[in-house]
Formats: C-alpha cells, sequence, structure tokens
C-alpha cells in the first residue's frame, strides 16, 4: 500500500517567515494530493490540492509543489501569520479511488509574533 | 456549506464497556470515513462506507465494527472498549475528491 512520510514535525517561524512542509509518497499510481490544515479543537479542513499533471498550485499565500519523479510533493506558505498556526497534514490518493487517502503525520507549525 | 456533525465531543468509558461514536452528514453523500488521530501517527482509516450497509476495512479495523443504516449517518462501535483505543476518532465524508470532516470525538478508555 501507499506510504506518505511527511517532514518535519514541527516548524517554528517567525512572523513573515516562510515556511515549507515537505511530503514524499512511495505508491506511482497517487496521482492526486491535497493538503489539510487542523487548528488547535476544530477539524482539518482541506486548504490546496494538486494533481500530478501539474508541477505548482498557487493561492495567494500557500503554494503546492510536486516533482512526480522524486515522489515528492511540498506545501510552501510565504509571508506568515499567527493565524497560520495549526497542524498540517499532506495525502496522496490514487485518482480511481478517492476511497483511499493515505496521510502523513502532520506537522505542527508554530508562527510567533 | 457541508455539515458533519460527531454527537460526542467527549467521552470517558471503561475498560470493556461496548462504545457507540455516531456521525451525521447532511449533504447526501455516498462515502463516509471513520480516521482515528493519534500524535505522530496522523489520520489511520479504521472503515469506510460507500453506500447504505456496505462497509470496508480501512488500515485499522481491529476492534472495531460500523453500521450504516442510513444514508446520512455512520457509526463507529468499540465492541470492547480498551485502553488503547484511547484517541480522537473523526468521522468524515467525501464529495468528488474533497473530504469534510466532523469536528472530533475525544475517547479516553480507563
Amino acid at each position: 500500500g501507499e506510504n506518505v512520510e511527511q517532514h518535519p514535525s514541527t516548524l517554528s517561524v517567525q512572523e513573515g517567515d516562510s515556511a515549507v512542509i515537505k511530503c514524499t509518497y512511495s505508491d506511482s499510481a497517487s496521482n492526486y494530493f491535497p493538503w489539510y490544515k487542523q487548528e488547535l479543537g476544530k477539524r482539518p479542513q482541506l486548504i490546496i490540492d494538486i494533481r500530478s499533471n501539474v508541477g505548482e498550485k498557487k493561492d495567494q499565500r500557500i503554494a503546492v509543489t510536486l516533482n512526480k519523479t522524486a515522489k515528492h510533493f511540498s506545501l510552501h506558505i510565504t509571508e506568515t501569520q499567527p493565524e497560520d498556526s495549526a497542524v498540517y497534514f499532506c495525502a496522496a490518493s490514487p485518482q480511481y479511488n478517492f476511497n483511499k487517502f493515505y496521510f502523513g503525520s502532520g506537522t505542527k507549525l508554530n508562527v510567533k509574533p | 456549506d457541508v455539515k458533519v456533525t460527531q454527537s460526542s465531543r467527549y467521552l470517558v468509558k471503561r475498560t470493556g464497556e461496548k462504545v457507540f461514536l455516531e456521525c451525521v452528514q447532511d449533504m447526501d453523500h455516498e462515502n463516509m470515513f471513520w480516521y482515528r488521530q493519534d500524535p505522530g501517527l496522523g489520520l489511520r482509516l479504521i472503515y469506510f462506507s460507500y453506500d447504505v450497509k456496505m462497509k470496508e476495512k480501512g488500515d485499522i479495523p481491529e476492534g472495531y465494527s460500523v453500521s450504516r443504516e442510513k444514508k446520512e449517518r455512520f457509526s463507529l462501535i468499540l465492541e470492547s472498549a480498551s485502553t488503547n483505543q484511547t484517541s480522537m476518532y473523526l468521522c468524515a465524508s467525501r464529495s468528488g475528491n474533497t473530504i469534510y470532516f466532523g469536528e472530533g470525538s475525544w475517547l479516553t478508555v480507563v
């Protein structure tokens, strides 16, 4: 089955700095890669996703890059703000079966004011 | 706005008790899921259901069962709770490639 590894497990940055979270996956059949944000005490929510036919996708201060050859993808947050503090999960899924999402172990991001 | 509601946010149960965790979604989604969230382990799939009365095991089904008698409701059952089932349980439903999570149920087994 798929194995998704996520690093780092914790990340502390100063407000205004950039943050990068990296994930690797093992199954070449995976071709959909979402990122979820979970604020303290709240539900995980989708913030951005990327499909394997695209190398990069941006949405305001967040971006995701995908290197399908190397089987890794990354979340980039620029100009971090305290409200970005949360746990972020990456995931991988084969497009033929969206009932099979494999999540990374999570990254706790702390943005210091 | 999709709503996935877990009826119990915090529960404390004794070892050996039968535990029911209930989940309801209001968007007529066919696919529903139960995940377990533990620090350092991320989200692990326990069971999912793709239709009423239909279910499939996920990655960690041992010690759990599920019930889906109505499309909007998906229940997770711990037949005989054990301390290693102390965890946060997340219910979810899916539309297309987006998963919508509930707010989670914190279960402590003592």
